[in-house]
């Protein structure tokens, strides 16, 4: 069974610094990883997608890495800003599963300003 | 992309009854999921809306509890019945255009049961 966890739970930082988030995979026989961005009681916000032929995928000031083989992926958030404050959701694709996403347990970020 | 719209955004529903969520999208899917997220949780699938077929249901969740449709490649519902407190939670509707591709994910439905 894939499980997906992300570390850590929660996180607050001063405005301006950079950071990085955590996922990690059981199972590494997957298609794609996924990150998501999710403000408070909405929806998700698709911010990178990594084939599993990939290393990494960039996106403004994001910047997702990829290691299928151990089973992690890294989201950098450069030079943050209060309005990166939301949760950010890991999710992989099982090769398995039909297309259905597996979520991490999530990343609650706070940019104070 | 896909454009997804779904309603209501938000509803607050008596003990005993239904609500259906729609999901409309702006251009045609192969993949159309339904997802529900409870208080303070992760996302959990419910099921895979097929076209012109039954869906298919996670272990857990029934078609009783929660059926589902989708008449065409655009559009999907999902009905969750007999409504309790414990239903409440964000459901939300996701596309893919194509297999092994890109998700997105709709506005979410946040239901309270009371």
């Amino acid at each position: 069974k894939q499980e997906v966890t992300q570390i850590p739970a929660a996180l607050s930082v001063p405005e301006g610094e950079n950071l990085v988030l955590n996922c990690s995979f059981t199972d590494s026989a997957i298609y794609n990883l996924q990150w998501f961005r999710q403000d408070p009681g909405k929806g998700l916000t698709s911010l990178l997608l990594i084939q599993s032929s990939q290393r990494e995928q960039t996106s403004g000031r994001l910047n997702a890495s990829l290691d299928k083989s151990s089973g992690r992926s890294t989201l950098y958030i450069a030079a943050s800003q209060p309005g990166d404050s939301a949760t950010y959701l890991c999710a992989v694709m099982k090769k398995s599963s039909g297309d259905k996403l597996t979520f991490g347990t999530g990343t609650r970020l706070a940019v104070r300003p | 992309s896909a454009v997804i719209s779904q309603k209501p955004s938000r509803d607050i529903c008596q003990r005993g009854t239904s609500l259906t969520i729609q999901c409309q999208v702006d251009s045609q899917v192969t993949m159309m999921f339904w997802y529900r997220q409870q208080p303070g949780q992760s996302l959990t699938l419910i099921a895979t809306a097929n076209q012109g077929s039954e869906a298919t249901y996670e272990s857990g969740f029934v078609i009783d509890k929660f059926p589902i449709s989708r008449p065409n490649l655009t559009f999907s519902t999902l009905t969750v019945s007999n409504l309790s407190p414990e239903d409440s939670s964000i459901y939300l509707c996701s596309v893919a255009q194509e297999p092994h591709t890109e998700a997105f994910f709709g506005q979410g439905t946040r239901l309270t049961v009371v």
